[in-house]
Parts: structure tokens; sequence; C-alpha cells
């Protein structure tokens, strides 16, 4: 079974520039998660999917951030314009949502605004 | 006020030893908790969950829990170089189950 498929896996860009991230998530698996993970931190939620219904993006910098899933599989996590404090790695995870497992993490996209 | 607190470390133990890692959390009423390994530029990776008060061993790890006191532990016995990597505790609070609160990470050094 294939896991949590990220891309791309590292991404430098300029300030003020367009960057997005796409998620595949395990098969079979409605929820799906953003998170961002400083250096030194632990994962911080930014949005979470059942299926393609955005259920808490509570965190997600709504002014900046944009996050999609259509048809409830693949996601994708845009930022417009970036700025310095958004690098850190965006991880994307999935879950049968019962809240009982533990999430599956993908790889991960470390972003690096310059 | 942090929801899960972690000790940063590092935490340095010689190989063979029992590795101790501790996680407090602020709900009483919080149902799941897990224990995720994170390897030096690597995503987490779960290792263990417990649901229940009292402990839960999968080979060389046990997880323990005490909803009372509010805190879980990670034990990982014959601690080998291949365990140095930092340690997430998540738990899943009362209101939310889906939505996981990480601690910052417990960095464990294993040294031969």
């Amino acid at each position: 079974e294939a896991g949590v498929v990220q891309s791309p896996r590292y991404k430098i860009i300029e300030k003020k520039q367009p960057v997005a991230f796409w998620c595949n998530p395990i098969s079979g698996h409605n929820t799906l998660y953003w998170y961002r993970q400083n250096l030194g931190q632990g994962p911080e939620l930014l949005i979470r999917y059942e299926n393609e219904e955005a259920v808490d993006d509570s965190q997600l910098p709504k002014d900046r951030f944009s996050a999609e899933r259509l048809k409830g599989v693949d996601s994708t996590l845009k930022i417009q314009p970036a700025e310095l404090g958004d690098s850190a790695v965006y991880l994307c995870a999935s879950s049968t949502g019962t809240g009982l497992v533990g999430y599956t993490f993908g790889s991960g996209t470390r972003l690096t605004v310059v | 006020q942090k929801e899960v607190e972690q000790n940063s470390g590092p935490l340095s133990v010689p190989e063979g030893a029992i590795a101790s890692l501790n996680c407090t959390y602020s709900d009483r009423g919080s149902q799941s908790f897990f224990w995720y390994r994170q390897y030096s530029g690597k995503s987490p990776e779960l290792i263990m969950s417990i649901y229940s008060n009292g402990d839960k061993e999968d080979g060389r790890f046990t997880a323990q829990l005490n909803k009372a006191s509010q805190y879980v532990s990670l034990l990982i016995r014959d601690s080998q170089p291949s365990d140095s990597a930092t340690y997430l505790c998540a738990v899943g609070f009362r209101y939310n189950f889906n939505k996981f609160y990480f601690g910052s990470g417990t960095k464990l050094n294993v040294k031969p």
C-alpha cells in the first residue's frame, strides 16, 4: 500500500512569491490534515478535511494561505504571497478519521523563503 | 498554556539502558495518546498508541498512561543508537477526537 505522497520535497522561493504543495493521501483515508512544523517544534495543525469538507481551519492564516481538496482525495495547500516566517516543513497526513488511530504522515515539503 | 508538554532534552542514555520519555497534557477528558518518532530531516512515524490507563508493551517499547495525573510516558528498553531521534507525544482531546495536539518533542541520544 502506498503511503501519503507529497510533492515537492523541497522548495526555495523568494518572499512575496506564490507556492503550492500537493498531497495524495492513503487510499480510503477520508480525513486529511495539513500541518506545519517549525524547527525544534511539534507539528501544528493548519487545516483538517473530512472528505472534501474543511472542518477545522481555525489555525490557517487565511489572508495568505488557501487549501482545497477536490473530490475528497488529493489536496493542495497554497501560500500567496510567501513571507520569510513561512519557512518550515509542511506535512500532510491522513487517517481513517475515527480518532482512535494515529495519523500517517507524508515525507513533507521543506519550504525556504529567502 | 501549551496543551501538551514535553521536556525538550536532549536526553542522553548509554546503549543498552532504559530511556524514559514523559509527556503531560492539559485536557483531563483526552481519549487517545500517541508516540511518534522523528529522525532528523524525516517526517514523524507512529510507534505507539494507548487509550486506557496502565501499560502497553510492543517489543522494546512500553507506553504508560495515567489519566488521573494527566501524563503519558514511553519507555525504551535496551536502547540502541538507532533509537536516537526526537520523540513526539500527541494527544487527541475530548471534544475533537480527530485533531491531535503535539508536544514539541524530546530529543533522545543513545551513546554507543
